[in-house]
C-alpha cells in the first residue's frame, strides 16, 4: 500500500533563516505531488504541484520554492523565511480524484 | 470566483447523537465533491468522493449527499463517537481527473462531548 512521509513534524525558525521540508511517497511510481499550506481559519492553499521529476508548477507567488529531485521525493524550501510563512504545511500525492495527505509540518517563524 | 462555504463553523454535540454538516459551493465547472476529516495537528483523510451524477455515498457512519442543481452537499454523522471530534472539510473539484484546481472550504470544527 502507498504511504507518505513528511518531516520535520514541527519546526521553529527565526525570520530570515532558510527552510527545508521533505516529503517522500512509498508504494507508487510517478505520483503527482502537491504542497499545501493551511492557515488558521482558511482553506488549504495549493503552493506547488509536480507531475514528474524536475517539473514544478507554482500556484502562488511567494518566497518559497519546491523541487523534485527524485520520482517520489518533494521538497519545499525557502532561502529567507518571513513571519507570514508560519503555518501548517501539507504534502500530498494524488491520482485521478484521490488525494492522500501526509501528517503535516507545523512551521512557526519568530 | 470559485468558493466553498461550510456551516456551521463549529458544532458541539453529545456522544451518541447525530449531526449534519453543510457545504454550499459556487464552482464552475463542477466534477466532484469530497469530504475530508482532519484530526487536530494531522493531515486530512478522505471520507467520501462524489461525482456530479451521484446523490449519496456512505462510509460507515458517515453519509454524504449531493444536490448538483442547488450546489449543496451535506455530511451526516450517525451515532457520533468521541473519535469523530475533528474538522470536516468540503472540497470541490472542477475536473474528473487531477487535483490542481481544487477549492477547499474552511471546515466545520466538530466536538463530541461524553
Amino acid at each position: 500500500s502507498q504511504t507518505i512521509h513528511q518531516w520535520p513534524a514541527t519546526l521553529v525558525q527565526p525570520v530570515g533563516s532558510p527552510l527545508s521540508l521533505e516529503c517522500t511517497v512509498e508504494g507508487t511510481s510517478n505520483p503527482n505531488l502537491y504542497w499545501y499550506r493551511q492557515a488558521a481559519g482558511r482553506g488549504l492553499q495549493l503552493l506547488f504541484y509536480s507531475v514528474g521529476i524536475g517539473q514544478i508548477s507554482s500556484e502562488v507567488p511567494q518566497n518559497l520554492s519546491a523541487s523534485r529531485p527524485q520520482d517520489r521525493q518533494f521538497i519545499l524550501s525557502s532561502k529567507k523565511l518571513l513571519l507570514s510563512d508560519s503555518g501548517f504545511y501539507l504534502c500530498a500525492w494524488g491520482g485521478g480524484v484521490e488525494l492522500f495527505f501526509g501528517e503535516g509540518s507545523r512551521l512557526t517563524v519568530l | 470566483k470559485n468558493q466553498v462555504e461550510q456551516s456551521p463553523q463549529s458544532l458541539i454535540i453529545l456522544e451518541g447523537k447525530n449531526c449534519t454538516l453543510q457545504c454550499n459551493y459556487t464552482v464552475s465547472p463542477f466534477s466532484n465533491l469530497r469530504w475530508y476529516k482532519q484530526d487536530t495537528g494531522r493531515g486530512p483523510v478522505s471520507l467520501t468522493i462524489m461525482t456530479f451524477s451521484e446523490n449519496t455515498k456512505s462510509n460507515g457512519r458517515y453519509t454524504a449527499t449531493l444536490d448538483a442543481d442547488t450546489k449543496q452537499s451535506s455530511l451526516h454523522i450517525t451515532a457520533s463517537q468521541l473519535s469523530d471530534s475533528a474538522s470536516y472539510i468540503c472540497v470541490v473539484g472542477p475536473y474528473n481527473f487531477g487535483n490542481e484546481k481544487l477549492t477547499f472550504g474552511t471546515g466545520t470544527r466538530l466536538t463530541i462531548i461524553p
